[in-house]
């Protein structure tokens, strides 16, 4: 069965503080990772698309990182506007373009 | 450049009425995704359609739910004599289904039975 799970579920950390999240996944053929962020109250907003192990990409203060296994989500020097809540979310190469997602990491970053 | 539009933005139904999400994708994309998010649950995927054809709705409760996205207008999730359970943000996404999925979400539905 095609699964997602995030870690940790939480995260706080200090202004500047740098660090990052897990996504391990396991699906029946790859065919591309996505991260989005969560604002309370709204819709997921798009971040990233890996699609092979070794991709990585970047925006700002993230960098997205892909294996066969897992992805990474390192955010380096937080600010306070980068609290939310990081999705990620897989696509499996045989099915008709539904994403599965992980139950999200919340990150607070204090000033 | 409009998002994905989804209206209304909160509902409040009493228990046995109906329910009726609208979802109007991006502007060139004709995929549409529809979601729910059960308080502290993550997404979960519900239906996927293409104007006027349901392509996978493995998600979808068997009973009361239903989808539609019609040659115009925009697609519709309605959910029929609601329960408590039924109280959650429905998503809509939409895609212009080339290549790898890229969706965008709209600001949701939050649905609230009394």
């Amino acid at each position: 069965e095609d699964q997602v799970t995030q870690s940790p579920e939480a995260l706080r950390l200090q202004e500047g503080e740098s660090s990052s999240l897990n996504c391990s996944y396991t699906v029946s053929g790859l065919r591309g990772l996505f991260w989005y962020r969560q604002d309370p109250g709204k819709g997921p907003e798009f971040l990233f698309t890996l699609y092979s192990a070794g991709e990585e990409k970047e925006k700002e203060r993230l960098k997205a990182t892909l294996t066969k296994k897992e992805s990474f989500l390192h955010i380096t020097a937080p600010k306070p506007e980068d609290s939310a809540t990081y999705l990620c979310a897989v696509q499996a190469a045989d099915n008709t373009g539904k994403l599965i997602f992980g139950q999200g990491t919340t990150l607070q970053v204090k000033p | 450049n409009a998002g994905v539009m989804q209206n209304p933005r909160h509902l409040v139904r009493r228990r046995g009425q109906e329910a009726r999400l609208r979802c109007s994708p991006m502007k060139g994309h004709s995929h549409v995704y529809w979601y729910r998010q059960l308080p502290e649950e993550g997404l979960k995927f519900m239906v996927y359609l293409q104007k006027e054809n349901i392509i996978d709705e493995s998600g979808m409760p068997k009973e009361r739910f239903s989808a539609e996205f019609p040659k115009e207008g925009p697609s519709i999730l309605r959910i029929q004599q609601v329960v408590r359970g039924d109280s959650a943000a429905y998503f809509c996404a939409s895609s212009d289904g080339s290549g790898p999925l890229e969706a965008f979400f709209g600001q949701g539905t939050r649905l609230t039975v009394v």
